[in-house]
């Protein structure tokens, strides 16, 4: 049984340009969420999806955006490219309605220069 | 809005010592998690809590719900055990969207 992935693991981009980052979820689970770590900081919430639909959104703009699939796999989009947004993405998914069971994946290393 | 709060945020301890890392939080919570990142990124969940005491070979995990608190605490440590260990609250019952919280996260060394 696959646990969470994700795709790719590193990325360089450079500022202005676009990214999308692919996350499939533990087998089973429905409930997709995004975090995004900074360098020496914790994770924080940008999103998460539940039914093709995003369903609660942390402090981010805008260009942060997403998508899940009917196979409840997720893309998390950024466009416009800030150096800021050079973090590490991870994604974790879940079963609805069971808080007790957040698996994560390993993450996708995005560089902005 | 909930905060997570985590002691010590840097840990240097021999191996074999008993290791105790805290965490508090500020509102009411459906669960608790505590994770483990090592170098590199990759995240790993340790425990999931929503009352009592987990344990897991030489790791035990606490929480009290009237207190806002949880502890981890490792037995025996090894270098091994040297990593950042992240504490993260979940506020939803789990049928709405419930987005975890986390701490800033322990960086634990444990040197042979």
């Amino acid at each position: 049984d696959a646990g969470v992935t994700q795709s790719p693991t590193h990325l360089i981009k450079t500022r202005g340009q676009q990214v999308t980052l692919r996350c499939s979820p533990k087998s089973g689970h429905d409930t997709v969420s995004w975090y995004q770590q900074a360098l020496g900081q914790g994770p924080q919430f940008i999103f998460q999806y539940y039914e093709e639909e995003e369903r609660q959104r942390g402090n981010f703009p805008d260009r942060f955006s997403g998508h899940q699939f009917p196979n409840y796999s997720s893309e998390l989009n950024v466009n416009a490219l800030l150096l800021g947004d050079s973090a590490l993405y991870l994604c974790a998914s879940r079963l609805a309605g069971d808080v007790l069971a957040e698996y994560f994946g390993p993450g996708t290393r995005l560089t902005v220069l | 809005k909930n905060e997570v709060e985590q002691s010590p945020q840097n840990l240097t301890a021999q191996e074999g010592e008993f290791i105790t890392i805290n965490c508090s939080y500020s509102v009411g919570i459906s669960a608790l998690h505590w994770l483990q990142q090592h170098p590199g990124g990759g995240i790993v969940s340790l425990f999931m809590l929503s009352s009592g005491k987990k344990k897991h070979g030489r790791l035990i995990a606490t929480i009290n719900i009237q207190e806002k608190h949880s502890s981890l605490h490792i037995t025996a440590s090894h270098p091994r055990d040297s990593a950042v260990y992240i504490c993260a609250v979940s506020l939803g019952s789990g049928g709405g969207a419930d987005g975890l919280t986390f701490g800033k996260g322990t960086h634990l060394i444990i040197q042979p």
